[in-house]
């Protein structure tokens, strides 16, 4: 079976400062990818960065990082000098290599950055 | 560029009421997936399509048929619409199954209430 956990229902940064966003997973798929999305209150789904399992550095993309470690299962996002734009939903999301293409998502969790 | 489109956008139905939510992409995607998310419980995957002329069920089938019409749309249908499918749908399309690090786009999203 898979699973996506995110245990911060709600986080809360300051301005211009650093925030990670934790992500657990359980997958028996020996191959498998991490994906991360934002859900602004507009309602739509961006994607924001990607891990594969087989990776050998953490993924990279602008402000977005990756501190994905294999050996404890977590794919946490690092959103860098935050900005009032980045408040929104994060989910976390897998996709197992031998489950067709399909992502499990976590529950979610909703950033608010203070001005 | 439109990616996914998805329509309609809003629907109110009256329980026992059937539609059909329709989607289409242009970005020759050969797999596509339909999710509800429900407050609290992040994106759940209804059905998907491999690719054309395949569907398989996914996590919450109960209650939805689907159809890969072609291979830029596939449709979701509610023959007897139920409160419990109140939600926000979500159609995506990706290129590849697993193995791929290619995310899925989504759609904008239909916001479906069933009195």
């Amino acid at each position: 079976a898979q699973k996506i956990t995110q245990t911060q229902p709600g986080m809360f940064v300051q301005e211009k400062e650093a925030v990670t966003l934790d992500c657990t997973y359980d997958t028996s798929d020996p191959s498998y990818g991490l994906f991360w999305y934002k859900q602004p209150s507009s309602g739509e789904m961006i994607f924001l960065i990607y891990q594969g399992s087989y990776d050998q550095q953490n993924a990279t993309e602008g402000r977005y990082s990756l501190n994905f470690q294999k050996a404890r299962k977590s794919a946490n996002l690092v959103i860098s000098a935050s900005q009032l734009g980045d408040s929104a939903m994060y989910f976390c999301a897998m996709r197992g290599d031998n489950q067709g293409g399909k992502l499990i998502f976590g529950q979610g969790t909703e950033l608010s950055v203070k001005p | 560029n439109a990616g996914v489109t998805q329509t309609p956008k809003f629907q109110v139905l009256k329980t026992g009421q059937s539609m059909t939510l329709q989607c289409a992409q242009d970005m020759n995607h050969n797999s596509m997936y339909w999710y509800r998310q429900d407050p609290g419980m992040g994106l759940r995957l209804i059905y998907y399509s491999a690719s054309e002329g395949t569907t398989d069920k996914g996590e919450v089938p109960n209650g939805y048929n689907v159809s890969r019409l072609n291979k830029r749309e596939f449709s979701l249908r509610l023959e007897s619409a139920a409160p419990s499918q109140t939600s926000v749908y979500f159609c995506a399309s990706s290129e590849a199954g697993g193995g791929s690090n290619q995310p899925q786009h989504f759609g904008d999203g239909t916001r479906l209430s069933i009195l």
